[in-house]
């Protein structure tokens, strides 16, 4: 079956514009998460999602990041007045269940982001 | 704050050869320890899931063992091949999210 995909692959933006990155998760999966990777820095986590709540923000940077979930499956990560320090890749997952954390969580390919 | 850490950061071996990684992890509220894989331009592979103090999981060329107690994990792949070449990730379960290590780098040459 289909995996968790995101789009685009790969963005290029100027400082200070807006970028929306968005993540397909597998059909049924209730939890969605997103994360991203620095240069250099480990996956680290961003948002989680149940169903279309996201009980666990602490992830977010600042608040300039936001994201939404509709209709229990397609997400969007928004990046307003995007800086240098944004340029990461940021991977989306999701779980089937209740979000537990033995649950495995299944990843896409992720969005490369570049900001200049 | 959770400290995951991983050792060595990279490794370089030839075919053949086998090899094993560390992961390290806070030994209070164990929840679950997830090893996945990495490669270039691809999306992180669930290799294994491990919750219970002593387990140990494999698959293929590939097994996991776990000390809850002393908070670590080894994976070890066994007679190591070209498309073994990837990142393994390490990442420790807290609530609802996944506290990843940096990761470390295998190469494997012909």
């Amino acid at each position: 079956g289909a995996g968790v995909s995101q789009s685009p692959s790969n963005k290029v933006t100027e400082k200070g514009k807006d970028v929306e990155l968005r993540c397909d998760p597998i059909s049924g999966h209730t939890a969605l998460y997103w994360y991203r990777q620095s240069l250099g820095q480990g996956l680290e986590f961003l948002i989680y999602f149940q169903g279309n709540s996201a009980p666990d923000k602490s992830g977010l940077p600042s608040d300039r990041f936001s994201a939404e979930r509709t209709g229990g499956s397609v997400s969007t990560l928004t990046i307003q007045r995007t800086q240098q320090e944004d340029s990461a890749v940021y991977l989306c997952a999701s779980s089937y269940g209740g979000g537990q954390t033995q649950e495995t969580q299944y990843f896409g390919p992720g969005t490369r982001l570049l900001v200049l | 704050i959770l400290n995951v850490e991983q050792s060595p950061q990279s490794l370089h071996v030839q075919e053949g050869d086998s090899t094993n990684f560390t992961c390290s992890f806070p030994s209070s509220n164990f929840y679950a320890l997830h090893w996945y894989r990495w490669e270039t331009a691809k999306s992180p592979e669930a290799l294994f899931v491990m919750t219970l103090n002593g387990d140990e999981k494999k698959k293929g060329r590939i097994s996991a063992t776990l000390n809850t107690k002393e908070g670590y994990s080894y994976l070890y792949i066994k007679g190591s091949q070209p498309e073994d070449s990837a990142t393994y990730l390490c990442a420790f379960g807290s609530f609802q999210k996944l506290v990843f290590g940096t990761g470390t780098r295998l190469l494997v040459s012909p």
